[in-house]
Order: structure tokens, then sequence, then C-alpha cells
């Protein structure tokens, strides 16, 4: 298993431009999440999804949109991108409610850097 | 609201012990996990505690009082490849497993 794969590594984007960052698991996790993470900081999450076509937001959504449909990919898309979206990104996934453990398995993370 | 806290920074020998500590305050809380993250890496999973008391899994073992809201994790027998940035991050109960993370203690081993 690949487990978590995102796509791309790196990024740097322009003011306004506008980018999908993928995201696939091949663990038929149910549950998958997108989070960022600023230097020094923890992750925030951005959206997270139960299921294919089932989607909510999460502490950190503005600017930022998500589909789920299929259970596999679950794309994050940044509309009109702004410095303060200059982050690490990445992608979780796990089991129905992360199994007794809890576990969330993560992918490699994108850099992106907006200018 | 929810909040963590643990130390930002700590440091220590190779082969000593380590213990970083993790408070928190949320409503609804489920279980309290911990997560190992080395620079430009990704967080991977070391420890879960739904329970009070304390998990060990080889040289980590990780405790949880509910009553106080703390929680640490116990690094033995310290190596060099342990130097990484330890999360711990609050599962809170009826939300689809979903994890608030404290801002992370940096761990620097020396030899």
């Amino acid at each position: 298993n690949a487990g978590v794969t995102q796509t791309p590594k790196f990024r740097i984007l322009k003011i306004g431009q506008s980018m999908t960052l993928q995201c696939t698991q091949d663990m038929n996790h149910n549950y998958m999440y997108w989070y960022r993470q600023d230097p020094g900081m923890g992750l925030k999450l951005i959206y997270y999804s139960v299921g294919a076509g089932i989607t909510d937001k999460g502490e950190v959504p503005n600017g930022y949109n998500v589909s789920r449909s299929t259970t596999e990919d679950f794309p994050l898309r940044l509309e009109l991108a702004a410095p303060s979206q200059t982050s690490v990104y990445f992608c979780a996934s796990s089991s129905t409610s992360g199994g007794p453990y809890n576990e969330q398995f993560f992918g490699p993370g994108t850099r992106l850097t907006v200018l | 609201g929810q909040s963590l806290e643990q130390p930002s920074e700590v440091t220590a020998v190779e082969g000593a012990i380590v213990q970083i500590n993790c408070t928190y305050q949320t409503s609804g809380f489920y279980g309290l996990s911990w997560y190992q993250q080395h620079d430009g890496g990704a967080p991977t999973f070391l420890s879960y505690n739904a329970l009070d008391g304390l998990e060990e899994t080889g040289r980590f073992s990780s405790f949880l009082s509910r009553s106080d809201s703390y929680g640490y994790l116990l690094l033995q027998e310290l190596q060099m490849k342990d130097s990484a940035s330890y999360f711990c991050a609050v599962r809170r109960g009826g939300s689809q497993g979903n994890l608030i993370f404290g801002k992370g203690t940096k761990l620097s081993v020396k030899p």
C-alpha cells in the first residue's frame, strides 16, 4: 500500500491564483482530513470528510473548498490565493473514527508559498 | 473553547529519559493522542490514551489523568533519531475522530 499520497510536493502561487491540492489514499478509509501547519505551530483542521459525498468544515475553512466524490480522493481547492495561505498542507485519513487507537495516517505534505 | 499547552522545547542527552507534558482544556474530551514529526516530515502516530493510566509501547510510554486534564509522553533510552517535534492532540467525543493539536514540543537529543 502506498498509504496517503499528495501532489504536488511544492508549489509557488501568485496572489489571486487558484490551485487544487490532490490527496489519495489506498487504505479504504472512510475518514479524510485536510490540515495546515504554519512554521513552529501545530496542525489546524481545514476540512474533513466522513465518507464519499460528505464534507464538513474544520477550524480554519475560509478560503478553501473540498469535495469527496470517491472514497480514495479528497482534493483541496484554494481560490484566490493569499499570502496568509502560505503553509504546509497535510492530508490524513483514518478508518471509521480512527479505530480503537484513533490513528490518523498522514501524507507527505504540500509546501505552498503565495507571493 | 479548546486549548492544549505543552513546552515548546526540551533538550536531553542520548540514553536519558525525557517527559513531555501536555495539559488541555476542552469540552467533550474523548482521548489524548501523541504524534511525532521529524523536520520536513509528516506526523506519525505514537500512542493514544482514552482511559487514565499508562500505556507502554517499547521505549515510549504515554500517561493520562482525565481528572487533572493532563497527560505526558515518556521517552526512555533516548536516541539521536528521537530528535523531532512531539504533538499532543485531543480527540473530542462526537467529532468524527477530529483532533485538536497542541503547538508541539521540539526535542533535541545531544550526544
